[in-house]
């Protein structure tokens, strides 16, 4: 199956600087690829996704990278704030007439204020 | 607020016991997910379901089963508890199935602590 892995485990940064956070899959038919943002107690919230037809997605702040060749995708964040702390977890969907998202491990932003 | 509800919010038993976990998708979302979270294995698919049909099956113990209702709602049977299955589990909905990906919106999650 699907194996998402993501980098780094912990990510400190200044606020206002830029976070970025990578992941790989293993899986090259997979073809969606979605972040989401925990918060303590809460759960996942999508920030942004993107499919496989597209390199890159902005969304205010934050975008997203697509590699397909590598089969690696990034996300961004510009100008952090305190509120991006959190967990962020990557994850694929491979196509196989389902739509089960394999997850990263998840990674602790911590914006320093 | 994602409009996914799932309840309840907290849930203590002793191991060997059975519960039932409710989630409420969105409304008009026809799919819905359930996914456990663990601290050792992250969050890993268990079921899907579509309309009212097992549409996949990921990592799901046979101790668990789940099941979609004709008002779409599902729920989540978990027996035989054993300590390790203490975990967050978390259900999705998404609007339709399709072949290609659909967007997932996740509840806030049940916390599961066995005993």
């Amino acid at each position: 199956g699907e194996n998402v892995e993501q980098h780094p485990s912990t990510l400190s940064v200044q606020e206002g600087d830029s976070a970025v956070i990578k992941c790989t899959y293993s899986d090259s038919a997979s073809n969606y690829f979605p972040w989401y943002k925990q918060e303590l107690g809460k759960g996942p919230q999508l920030i942004i996704d993107i499919r496989s037809n597209v390199g890159e997605k902005k969304d205010q702040r934050i975008a997203v990278t697509l590699n397909k060749t590598a089969k690696h995708f990034s996300l961004h964040i510009t100008e952090t704030q305190p509120e991006d702390s959190a967990v962020y977890f990557c994850a694929a969907s491979p196509v196989y007439g389902n739509n089960r998202l394999a997850f990263g491990k998840g990674n602790q932003v911590v914006v320093i204020p | 607020d994602s409009g996914v509800t799932q309840t309840p919010k907290h849930l203590i038993t002793a191991t060997g016991q059975r519960v039932t976990l409710r989630c409420s998708p969105r409304s008009g979302d026809l799919s819905v997910y359930w996914y456990q979270q663990s601290l050792d294995q992250g969050l890993q698919f268990l079921i899907q379901y579509y309309n009212g049909e097992e549409r996949a099956k990921g990592n799901i113990l046979e101790r668990f089963s789940a099941q979609q209702f004709p008002d779409l709602h599902s729920e989540l049977n978990l027996s035989s508890l054993e300590l390790g299955d203490s975990a967050l589990y978390f259900c999705a909905s998404s609007p339709r199935r399709t072949s290609a990906a659909d967007t997932q919106y996740f509840g806030p999650g049940t916390r599961l602590t066995v005993l």
